[in-house]
This record gives C-alpha cells, structure tokens and sequence, in this order.
C-alpha cells in the first residue's frame, strides 16, 4: 500500500506554545489530505480536509485559528497547533488520498502523540 | 449526511475461530467501504476495501461482503490469530466529487486468545 509519514512521532511541550506537525506522502501526490484527532478508546474525529494550494475546510467545532493547516504541495500538509493547551493534548492523525482516475484510497499516517504540559 | 453503526464493540474469539464484524451505512449514495486495522498507538492501516460494484471481496483470511439493498457490509477474519488482536474501523465514502471524507464507525476491539 502507499505510504504517509508523520512527524513528530511524539512531542511534549509547554502550554502557550506552538507545535508543528508534518504529514507527507511519500510514493504518490495526494491530492487531498485530512486531519483527524482521536482520544483513548474513540474513532477518528476528523478535524479538516486539506487541498493543495487552498484554503482547508474545517469541521464544525474545530477552531480554523488554533489549529492552522498548510497543504504546500501535493506530498506535504502541516498542521500547527498554535497556543498549545492541556486539552490539545490527544492523537493527531492525517490522511493522505490517491487518486487513481474514478477510484480514492485513503492511506493514514502513524500518528503524533501531543502531550501539553 | 452518512452515519456509519459498527458492531459489537467488543469481540474476543479463540485463535483460529473466525470473527465478523458488522457495519450499517445511511447514504445510498456511498459507493466506497474500506476497513482499517489500528494497534496500540499506531495510524490506522488499511487492511481491505470494496467498491459498490461488486458483492464481495477476500484477501487471504480477509473477506469483506457487502449488501447495497440492505445497506450493510461485513468484515470477516478466517483463522484468526494473536497478532490479528487490534481495533478495527469501518467507513463509508460517497462518489469522488461529493463528500470527500470517510465517516467511521465507532471501532470493534477485537481480541483473539491463545
């Protein structure tokens, strides 16, 4: 299957600051990406949808300002976690889908764990 | 929009015994249902997936069936074994050009005893 590398694999970090996430497509462009995070025991609750080039689309409940979404080219998306607080401490994960024509695969990343103390 | 009900939530079988997994969708337009595997702290992996066109589909001890009429798909673990012990995730997707995300289901822990 295709491959999606995350980075960090974890952080720690002080309340207040920012952590940057990075989430590439390594053996195909992806034309679109997501960010999901997941707390212990739950499904994936998906945070954006991140299109090269444009703005992303955030769900509902997700503050566009905190966590801010860079998708700067078709194999790289970032996801920055600005003012970090205790309650963003969770999993984050990010998606990358291949478009083969008239069929998507949604391939995941490993994940980042953020701990914010 | 789509809804996607897994079930059990939890499931222990003995090893080599077969487990199911059920999932029901909402939207009739979704046409796209993979299954992820996901261990302790690691991404999600996609394990197998099945397009609207065919019934069914197998991979080695995977197989995963899908009944458009009734709006539910099923996965299917054959000898199963300890390293199959993970939770596993079924979604649900619309055609390419409408709603581009997967909706989850709510995950089954599947353990698989020794």
């Amino acid at each position: 299957g295709a491959v999606v590398s995350q980075h960090p694999s974890w952080v720690i970090c002080k309340s207040g600051t920012s952590v940057k996430i990075e989430c590439r497509s390594l053996d195909f462009q992806a034309t679109t990406m997501f960010w999901y995070r997941q707390f212990p025991k739950q499904s994936l609750m998906l945070m954006a949808t991140s299109n090269e080039g444009s703005k992303a689309t955030y769900e509902q409940g997700v503050e566009k300002d905190k966590f801010l979404i860079n998708h700067a080219s078709l194999t790289l998306s970032t996801l920055t976690v600005t003012s970090a607080h205790p309650e963003d401490s969770s999993f984050y994960i990010c998606s990358a889908t291949r478009d083969s024509g008239t069929m998507e695969t949604q391939y995941f990343g490993p994940g980042t764990r953020l701990l914010v103390l | 929009g789509e809804n996607v009900e897994q079930h059990p939530s939890t499931l222990s079988v003995q090893e080599g015994d077969s487990a199911v997994i059920k999932c029901t969708y909402s939207d009739s337009a979704s046409n796209y249902f993979p299954w992820y595997k996901q261990e302790l702290g690691k991404g999600p992996q996609l394990i197998i997936d099945i397009r609207s066109n065919v019934g069914e589909k197998k991979d080695q001890r995977i197989a995963v069936t899908l009944n458009k009429t009734a709006k539910h798909f099923s996965l299917h673990i054959t000898e199963t074994q300890p390293e199959d012990s993970a939770v596993y995730f079924c979604a649900a997707k619309g055609p390419s050009g409408s709603a581009r995300q997967l909706t989850f289901g709510s995950g089954t822990q599947l353990t698989v005893l020794p």
